[in-house]
């Protein structure tokens, strides 16, 4: 099946610096989504960006499909942004259609 | 909207047991998606419904099982409870397929 890495695993940032996570994946994709688990278990929807770019206040992503990464950025980062970070893809080809998440980027950002 | 509902939200089972959990999707979402989440294994998929019909399946044994009824709403099942279990059970609902995902808030089960 798809793989999907995700980097870094664990990242420690002080409240208003800037960061990239990044997904890869091994194949091609129908879509590709961005969500932010909080520490109650919450899966919090980001982005659905399977190719493009898209902002959404201090985050914006990017997926280059055709050379299979995504990016999320985070600007100007806050303690609530703490959590982990979770790129999920469904394959685009093969027939079926299996969700993959990726291992995810832990962040935690410090007053 | 409201959005996905899950219950109960914390559960408790001796091994051997079986367990029931519920789903209801947003209103208009009829692809109701399962998913197991572990320390270990992390977010690993379980099955996806839609119309009431399992429409795919992820790789678990089949003392995991679930159904749809009419108006969406999904039921997950597992039955002879093992310690390995223990995990968050999360649903997620979309309008159809290739769609964007929501999920509910999760069900975390503890298997002593």
């Amino acid at each position: 099946g798809i793989q999907v890495e995700q980097s870094p695993p664990d990242l420690i940032l002080q409240e208003g610096a800037n960061s990239t996570l990044r997904c890869n994946f091994s194949d091609s994709v129908n879509n590709l989504q961005w969500f932010h688990q909080n520490p109650w278990g919450q899966l919090i929807n980001l982005f659905y960006i399977p190719s493009g770019t898209k902002q959404n206040g201090r985050l914006s992503a990017t997926t280059v499909a055709t050379e299979r990464y995504s990016l999320l950025y985070i600007s100007s980062s806050q303690t609530t942004d703490s959590g982990v970070y979770f790129c999920a893809v469904e394959p685009g080809s093969g027939g079926s259609y299996i969700p993959t998440f990726g291992r995810g980027t832990s962040l935690i950002v410090h007053p | 909207k409201a959005g996905v509902t899950q219950t109960p939200r914390y559960l408790i089972k001796t091994r051997g047991q079986q367990v029931t959990l519920s789903c209801s999707p947003i209103s208009g979402h009829r692809s109701v998606s399962w998913y197991q989440q572990t320390p270990g294994q992390g977010l690993q998929f379980l099955f996806e419904y839609f119309s009431e019909t399992q429409r795919n399946k992820g790789n678990f044994p089949g003392r995991f099982s679930g159904r749809q009824f009419s108006n969406s709403r999904s039921e997950m099942n597992v039955s002879t409870l093992e310690l390995g279990d223990s995990a968050l059970y999360l649903c997620a609902t979309t309008e159809g397929q290739n769609n964007e995902q929501y999920f509910g808030p999760g069900t975390r089960l503890t298997v002593t």
